[in-house]
């Protein structure tokens, strides 16, 4: 079955910047999606295609990617970020829907 | 506003049907590239999806899961349903609808850009 690999965690101090990444074979053919979740809350849609950022979302989120990884940057990280983050994408067939395992952000 | 609302038993036993309701407004699902989708999360888990359905009635599902799992739509209602068979305690999660939008061109993508805020299920005897 098709995967896509985060770390457990990351964490960062407040103001520096945090990178999150997620990888996958199918990655360098199939678009990236990132996704916030606070504890209790359901997730919400921070980049699509990669490195696209929906309206609302402030510009310290940000999504590159190389090859079979993308990666999601946090600049100035802030105490309000600290969540869970969902890298997600489609298997080869572009259907079936995968999400990563999900990386906690700690904000020391 | 694009709003969704899921709703249905916070319990069920082992070996039951789970019936979820997501109840939409904000947009129409006979609208091309609009779909629901849902998803679910067990406590302290990774999120998982499971099935959905799209403007044109065309439904996908969790290949683990597809035997068990049922989606629908009632255009009417603003309403899709989402059934579940032979419920089991590993199937204790929180599940969320979502809208999930298919983009069709030169550089197809899609999105998942409104979720509801999910209902909690816990299946026990």
């Amino acid at each position: 079955s098709y995967e896509l690999t985060q770390p457990p965690s990351v964490s960062v101090s407040p103001g520096q910047t945090a990178r999150i990444t997620c990888s996958a074979d199918a990655l360098p053919n199939q678009y990236a999606y990132w996704y916030q979740q606070r504890p209790g809350q359901a997730p919400v849609l921070i980049i699509y295609k990669d490195i696209a950022r929906p309206s609302g979302i402030p510009e310290r989120f940000s999504g590159s990617s190389s090859g079979t990884t993308v990666t999601l940057t946090i600049r100035g990280v802030q105490a309000e970020d600290e969540a869970d983050y969902y890298c997600q994408s489609v298997d080869i067939t572009g259907i079936y829907v995968v999400f990563g395992g999900g990386t906690k952000l700690t904000v020391l | 506003q694009v709003t969704l609302r899921e709703s249905g038993p916070a319990l069920v036993k082992p070996t039951q049907t789970l019936t979820l309701t997501c109840t939409f407004s904000g947009f129409s699902l006979t609208s091309t590239g609009m779909c629901v989708t849902w998803i679910r999360q067990p406590p302290g888990k990774a999120l998982e999806w499971l099935a959905r359905i799209d403007w044109d009635d065309d439904r996908f599902y969790s290949t683990s899961l597809k035997t068990r799992l049922t989606i629908s739509k009632d255009t009417s209602k603003n309403q899709v349903v989402l059934r579940m068979t032979n419920m089991a305690p590993v199937d204790t999660a929180t599940y969320f609808c979502a809208r999930y939008r298919v983009i069709r061109g030169a550089d197809s993508y899609f999105y998942m850009d409104v979720w509801g805020k999910g209902t909690t299920v816990t299946v026990s005897s």
